[in-house]
C-alpha cells in the first residue's frame, strides 16, 4: 500500500513555457502533500507543504507565484511551474503522507524537468 | 532555520565491509526517519524513530536515535552491491499547534560498493 505517483516522469520544453506536474496518491488519502525539488547529487529541498482544500505554505525564497500549487481533492496535488526558464531545470518529487500511522511520507518516483 | 548534516558526504566501501552515517540536526526533533535513493531514482522510506535512544534493525541495517533526539546513525553490516545509493536521514521537528510537521532533509552520504 501507500503508492504514490507523479505524471509526467520527465517533461522537455522551451523556455517561457509553463508545466504543469500531478501528484496522486493511490490508495490513500492524503490531507497533506509535499514539493521538494532536488539538484544533481544534492538533497532534497522542500518547496511547499500542500493543504487539501487551502493555500499551499511555501518555503522561505519559493516564489508561490513562480510555482502554484494546487490540492483541491485529498488524493491529488498539482505544482505548476510558470514561465520556466533552464535555471527551473531540476528533479521534482512529491510526497504525500498518511496520517493513519507514523505519518510516513511516501515519495512519487519524481519529475525530471528540463528547461531549453 | 532547522539544519540537518550528515558525514560523511560519500564512502566507498568493498563488498563486505561495514558502512555507518551520521545524521546531526541543530535542533532537537520530535522523530528521525530515513530513506534511501538509488541513483536515478526517487527516496524510499526505510524507517522512523521516535523515543530517545532507540534502536532498530532491519536485517543488516541497525538504526540508532540519540538520547538527545538530535543525532541519528544508521549501521550497515556486511555491506552488498544492492545497498548502493544515498542515503538521507530526515528530521521532524517539535510540533506547534495547528503546525504541518514538516521533513528536513539531511545532506545525504552516497555510498559506493566495490565488488
Amino acid at each position: 500500500g501507500a503508492v504514490v505517483s507523479q505524471h509526467p516522469s520527465w517533461v522537455i520544453c522551451k523556455s517561457g513555457t509553463s508545466v504543469k506536474i500531478e501528484c496522486r496518491s493511490l490508495d490513500f488519502q492524503a490531507t497533506t502533500m509535499f514539493w521538494y525539488r532536488q539538484f544533481p547529487k544534492q538533497s532534497l529541498m522542500l518547496m511547499a507543504t500542500s493543504n487539501e482544500g487551502s493555500k499551499a505554505t511555501y518555503e522561505q525564497g519559493v516564489e508561490k507565484d513562480k510555482f502554484l500549487i494546487n490540492h483541491a481533492s485529498l488524493t491529488l496535488s498539482t505544482l505548476t511551474v510558470t514561465s520556466a526558464h533552464p535555471e527551473d531545470s531540476s528533479f521534482y518529487i512529491c510526497s504525500a503522507r498518511d496520517h493513519r500511522g507514523v505519518e510516513t511520507q511516501y515519495f512519487g518516483p519524481g519529475t525530471r524537468l528540463l528547461v531549453l | 532555520g532547522q539544519q540537518v548534516m550528515q558525514i560523511p558526504q560519500y564512502q566507498h566501501v568493498q563488498e563486505g565491509e561495514d558502512f555507518t552515517t551520521y545524521c546531526n540536526s541543530s535542533t532537537t526533533l520530535s522523530n528521525i526517519q530515513w530513506y534511501k535513493q538509488r541513483p536515478g531514482g526517487h527516496p524510499v522510506f526505510l524507517i522512523q524513530l521516535v523515543k530517545s535512544g532507540e534502536v532498530k534493525k532491519q536485517k543488516r541495517l541497525t538504526f540508532q536515535f540519540g538520547e538527545a533526539k538530535k543525532n541519528s546513525s544508521l549501521h550497515i553490516t556486511a555491506t552488498q552491491t544492492t545497498d548502493v545509493g544515498t542515503y538521507f536521514c530526515a528530521g521532524s521537528g517539535l510540533r506547534f499547534r495547528g503546525a504541518t510537521n514538516k521533513l528536513i532533509f539531511g545532506t545525504g552520504t552516497l555510498l559506493a560498493v566495490q565488488p
